[in-house]
């Protein structure tokens, strides 16, 4: 089993739908969740990042954690075929340590 | 603020020969990575440095493949003999830090093919 589940898609919605994106895991360890959207033939750019369980917003990307099911979100409000891309999920460990386990990544695409 | 910068952005080799890319990072940033993203998966760490010495190299295959960063700043990765399995797309990224409370800043990476 890995220790990071992501669905790879490709997932297609309508514009101004909304989007959710999702991830389960497994090490009970892991502090901090991010959220990357990396375009083709680019590198992952960082959208969200939170500590622990909850919710945390910006702009139209909502992420929640939720530690004790091992399952985070991405939430996509309004979105916009500029949205359609790779979104890879990633959780790290609290110490120094521990490197980051990256999803493998869900193929998203906007239809206008 | 300039992002991570990487070069060669694209690089075709055949088995057996060799191959470097390099890596400047984000200016200040002490931590950097070296990452493997083979298609359709997600990036795969293989070597985290502080400022010029190694943190983790734990899932850098060492028969073959190298790094340093000499001076802190500027870093190289080496494969030598090149295996059809590494094609990949390489990615350095940097951080302020090694802690999970800083994240990381990703190049947009070398793409490699090993014919």
């Amino acid at each position: 089993q890995k220790e990071v589940e992501q669905d790879p898609g490709p997932l297609s919605v309508p514009e101004g739908a909304i989007v959710s994106l999702n991830c389960t895991y497994s090490n009970s360890a892991f502090q901090y969740f991010m959220w990357y959207r990396q375009y083709s033939r680019k590198g992952p750019e960082l959208l969200m990042y939170t500590y622990s369980s909850g919710n945390k917003e910006d702009g139209r990307f909502t992420a929640q954690v939720d530690k004790s099911s091992k399952y985070i979100s991405l939430f996509i409000r309004d979105s916009q075929p500029s949205d359609s891309a790779t979104y890879l999920c990633a959780m790290k460990g609290g110490s120094s340590a521990s490197k980051i386990i990256f999803g493998s990544g869900t193929r998203l695409s906007i239809r206008p | 603020e300039a992002g991570v910068a990487q070069s060669p952005r694209y690089k075709i080799i055949e088995k057996r020969q060799s191959v470097a890319f390099w890596c400047n990072p984000i200016s200040g940033h002490a931590t950097l990575y070296w990452y493997q993203q083979i298609l359709g998966q997600g990036p795969k760490l293989l070597i985290q440095f502080q400022n010029n010495g190694v943190v983790d190299d734990s899932q850098l295959p060492k028969d073959r493949f190298s790094a340093e960063r000499l001076k802190g700043v500027d870093s190289t990765l080496k494969i030598q003999p090149a295996k059809l399995e590494d094609s990949a797309v390489y990615l350095c990224a940097s951080s302020l830090g090694g802690t999970g409370s800083q994240p990381q800043h990703f190049g947009d990476g070398t793409r490699l093919s090993i014919l």
